[in-house]
């Protein structure tokens, strides 16, 4: 089946410092994978979207590059804000017999203090 | 933006009561989903319908679990007798093409089963 699985939380940084969220991934298919952004009383948001091997998704400074052969889709940005803190969920998507349902990691929170 | 809306946002019920929560989506999107997440677990699938009918299904859309599409804007799950591990954060999404097309959430309603 499909599955992925995204680093424990939260994740502590300062402002000005650099986020990695290790992401993997195990699909029946090709998979499309997704960054999904959750802030506090908000829903889902997409965050990135990358849609085949060695996509780069970015979007607002995040990045992650669909890694097929280490089946990783790890988020990364290069100096994080106050703002930046939520809880930020990895996904895929595999067609199925014509339709694709979203499968989500557990999701990790980001907490940037000043 | 068009933005997909859910009411009510808190959902307060008694065990065995039935419930329905409502979303209206995006409205040129044709493809309509229900997922859950309980308090500290994954966002998980329940539900997908296009052409006003169920399209997937996962295991936990068991008979008490229904959908509808009752006026053409609104997307309702129902849960015919209400449990304790029903309660939940449920989300709605709609999404305009089926594939790898962005699918856009509610905000959510945080279901309580007392």
């Amino acid at each position: 089946g499909n599955s992925v699985t995204q680093m424990e939380g939260p994740v502590t940084l300062s402002e000005e410092a650099f986020l990695t969220i290790n992401c993997t991934y195990t699909a029946t298919g090709y998979p499309s994978l997704f960054w999904y952004v959750q802030y506090p009383g908000e829903g889902l948001q997409l965050l990135l979207k990358a849609t085949k091997a060695d996509d780069k998704g970015s979007n607002k400074g995040f990045e992650a590059t669909y890694r097929k052969e280490t089946t990783s889709f790890h988020l990364e940005k290069g100096s994080v804000q106050v703002s930046d803190s939520a809880v930020y969920f990895c996904a895929l998507s595999v067609m199925n017999s014509g339709y694709s349902t979203l499968t989500f990691g557990k999701g990790t929170m980001l907490l940037v203090s000043p | 933006e068009p933005e997909v809306t859910q009411t009510p946002s808190h959902q307060v019920t008694q065990m065995g009561q039935e419930v329905i929560l409502r979303c209206v989506p995006i409205s040129n999107h044709l493809y309509f989903y229900w997922y859950r997440q309980i308090l500290g677990q994954k966002v998980e699938f329940l539900v997908s319908f296009y052409n006003n009918e169920i399209s997937e299904k996962s295991e936990i859309f068991d008979d008490q679990f229904s959908v509808e599409r009752p006026d053409g804007s609104n997307f309702t799950l129902k849960i015919r007798s209400t449990k304790l591990e029903d309660s939940a954060m449920y989300f709605c999404a709609s999404c305009r093409d089926e594939g790898y097309n962005e699918q856009f959430f509610g905000p959510g309603t945080r279901l309580t089963v007392l």
